[in-house]
């Protein structure tokens, strides 16, 4: 089982510039999220799935979008990116328990110049 | 609104020294508490949790964890550190509803000397 696995690992982006993190499970979750993390401020949740099909904001969703692929798939879309958004994004996922683990990836450096 | 507080931004101990991490949660239901450590680079992995029963949690890596209702404290603590331990360290709490939303607190980043 590969986990939760995110691409890419590192992007530099201009301001303006599209993109989008791409994330993906094995573990057949039913609840995924997005989080970034910046210095002193720990992770804040940007957007979570609960389930296949829904979507929803977490404590910072401004200048962001997400998808829900499939059961497998999260994806979190910068539309215009600005310098404030430079951080280090995760990807999470869990059966979507209150009680239960949350399984990070990797993580994915991203700098707007 | 639920929020973590971890007063401790950077700790450092020597190798072999006791640990204490604190942590402290203000949530108006039960909590469910866990901690989490992320070696540099990597993404974050459970250390242990606390949901009900005993108030003293154990968890990987030598590490455990006390629930104080009365402080709204679950502080991290190990009796020797080691080397490897040098990481930082995140508080959270997860809201008590459907999705298992996590908030976390701003983190300790823990360096140990030889």
């Amino acid at each position: 089982n590969a986990g939760v696995t995110q691409t890419p690992k590192f992007q530099v982006l201009k301001t303006g510039q599209s993109m989008t993190l791409q994330c993906a499970q094995d573990m057949n979750h039913n609840s995924m999220y997005w989080y970034r993390q910046d210095p002193g401020m720990g992770l804040r949740l940007i957007y979570y799935s609960a389930s296949e099909g829904t979507t929803d904001k977490g404590e910072v969703p401004n200048g962001y979008n997400v998808s829900r692929l499939n059961k497998r798939e999260f994806s979190l879309r910068l539309e215009s990116a600005a310098p404030s958004q430079t951080s280090v994004y995760f990807c999470a996922s869990s059966t979507g328990h209150n009680t239960d683990t949350q399984y990070f990836g990797p993580g994915t450096r991203l700098t707007v110049l | 609104a639920q929020s973590v507080t971890q007063p401790d931004i950077h700790i450092t101990v020597s190798e072999g020294a006791s640990l204490e991490l604190r942590c402290n949660y203000s949530y108006g239901a039960t909590p469910y508490l866990f901690w989490y450590v992320q070696s540099p680079g990597q993404g974050l992995q459970l250390l242990l949790k606390y949901f009900s029963g005993d108030t003293l949690v154990q968890g990987i890596k030598g590490f455990e964890a006390e629930f104080k209702r009365s402080q709204s404290s679950f502080n991290l603590r190990k009796p020797s550190v080691h080397w490897s331990d040098a990481a930082e360290y995140f508080c959270a709490v997860a809201v008590n509803n459907a999705g298992n939303m996590l908030t976390f607190g701003g983190g300790t980043r823990l360096m140990v000397k030889p």
